[in-house]
């Protein structure tokens, strides 16, 4: 099916460890994007891509990091691993002409 | 104070009952989406509004642009409508799709 495909679902890291999250979709969409999902708060932006060849930083970038690979892939780094970045988090896409938005099924990950 | 604001935080109500949550939002719009999570899942859209109403099945979504305010209705609710559904909305002359979040209704169906 089409759609917005995130790994791993589920990670559990050591302090200062790292790792990527890997994001890709499948319905050709310029914009992507990645959100964390903290208990008592709304979805808040990381870090987007407008389009192929373009990031910006988002709300709360601090400790991440990204890479547009290409049309279909933007992952999300994290070079240290903290406690405070235990979050859910949410790679989504979206074309700026329709916007209506797709969403993976989400990462969960905890940092001990 | 939140750019965008839900009501209730939480809901309880029994199989069949009609249902309504608010959104309030304090900025200038595009669009509102109305979007569904259940528990520890992924996250789908049900609806994007700019103007009116829309309807899908039992869901009904509206949104009066003059009054910044949008709602989403079930009718004849079943247990399966529980869930987390979440108010979004996309800022006027964004040149992306950036969405501001609602915090998230958690609605409780009871059999």
């Amino acid at each position: 099916n089409a759609g917005v495909t995130q790994t791993p679902k589920f990670q559990v890291l050591k302090t200062g460890q790292s790792m990527t999250l890997q994001c890709a979709q499948d319905m050709n969409h310029n914009s992507m994007y990645w959100y964390r999902q903290d208990p008592g708060m709304g979805l808040r932006l990381i870090y987007y891509s407008a389009s192929e060849g373009t990031t910006d930083k988002g709300e709360v970038p601090n400790g991440y990091n990204v890479s547009r690979l290409n049309k279909r892939e933007f992952s999300l780094r994290l070079e240290s691993a903290a406690p405070s970045q235990t979050s859910v988090y949410f790679c989504a896409s979206s074309e700026l002409a329709v916007g209506g938005y797709t969403f993976g099924s989400g990462t969960r990950l905890t940092v001990v | 104070k939140n750019e965008v604001e839900q009501s209730p935080q939480n809901l309880t109500a029994q199989e069949g009952e009609f249902i309504t949550i608010n959104c309030s939002y304090s900025v200038g719009i595009s669009a509102l989406h109305w979007l569904q999570q259940h528990p520890g899942g992924g996250i789908v859209s049900l609806f994007m509004l700019s103007s009116g109403k829309k309807k899908h099945g039992r869901l009904i979504a509206t949104i009066n642009i003059q009054e910044k305010h949008s709602s989403l209705h079930i009718t004849a609710s079943h247990p399966r409508d529980s869930a987390v559904y979440i108010c979004a909305v996309r800022a006027y002359g964004g040149a992306t799709n950036k969405l501001i979040f609602g915090t998230g209704t958690l609605l409780a169906v009871q059999p």
